[in-house]
């Protein structure tokens, strides 16, 4: 299984809503990542997950809430969401070994996000 | 500061022409460099990664490139481009703890 798994696929929310994204490998990775990317850009780094620790939080507001409950799953919870983060939210993972900032990082699809 | 440069914002070939994408680095050490492909509305699909060793990096999908340190440049290249290769593709390099993407190319095929 060399795969990272994202859901939904797309999601639609107004910014009253509540809504998590899920992302899940089981590749035994131990580090992963949230990324948010607009259109026509490169992916911008929001969070990483290291043996299920909070690493790095890029400055992101709180109305993103990340959590890795374990070792294969990894959630960003959303709430009070603006129109202007509508994006692909790209989840990846990364191999343990020799750490999360020398290796490969995989990515999942993707979940297709807009605010209304 | 780490950066990453891909001069080509577009990119059109005609199908089964040779393809070579530019990619520059500014880094003071070796960085760890990567190739990501991605179809509209898809994640990065890596196509190949260089750490050390041999500069001539052989990826998947029929894709190579090279790295030259004395142009602080990692090409991506493929002799014979498919229509399926029509996509965008990202440079990357990881170092200090970051990893950076160039703005990406955008590939088009003609027929």
């Amino acid at each position: 299984d060399t795969e990272v798994t994202q859901t939904p696929k797309h999601l639609v929310m107004g910014m009253t809503n509540k809504k998590s994204l899920k992302c899940e490998q089981h590749m035994g990775h131990r580090a992963m990542y949230w990324y948010k990317q607009k259109a026509k850009k490169p992916p911008e780094l929001m969070f990483v997950y290291s043996y299920e620790k909070l690493s790095i939080n890029e400055s992101v507001p709180s109305r993103f809430s990340p959590e890795c409950p374990n070792s294969s799953l990894l959630n960003l919870h959303l709430h009070a969401l603006q129109p202007e983060d509508s994006a692909l939210y790209l989840c990846a993972s990364t191999p343990p070994g020799r750490g999360y900032s020398t290796d490969t990082q995989y990515f999942g699809p993707g979940t297709r996000l807009t605010v209304l | 500061a780490q950066s990453v440069t891909q001069p080509d914002i577009h990119i059109t070939v005609s199908e089964g022409a040779s393809l070579e994408l530019r990619c520059n680095y500014s880094y003071g050490a070796t960085p760890y460099l990567f190739w990501y492909v991605q179809s509209p509305g898809q994640g990065l699909q890596l196509l190949l990664k260089y750490f050390s060793g041999d500069t001539l990096v052989q990826g998947i999908k029929g894709f190579e490139a090279e790295f030259k340190r004395s142009q602080s440049s990692f090409n991506l290249r493929k002799p014979s481009v498919h229509w399926s290769d029509a996509a965008e593709y990202f440079c990357a390099s990881l170092a200090d703890d970051k990893i950076i993407f160039g703005k990406g190319t955008r590939l088009h095929i003609l027929p």
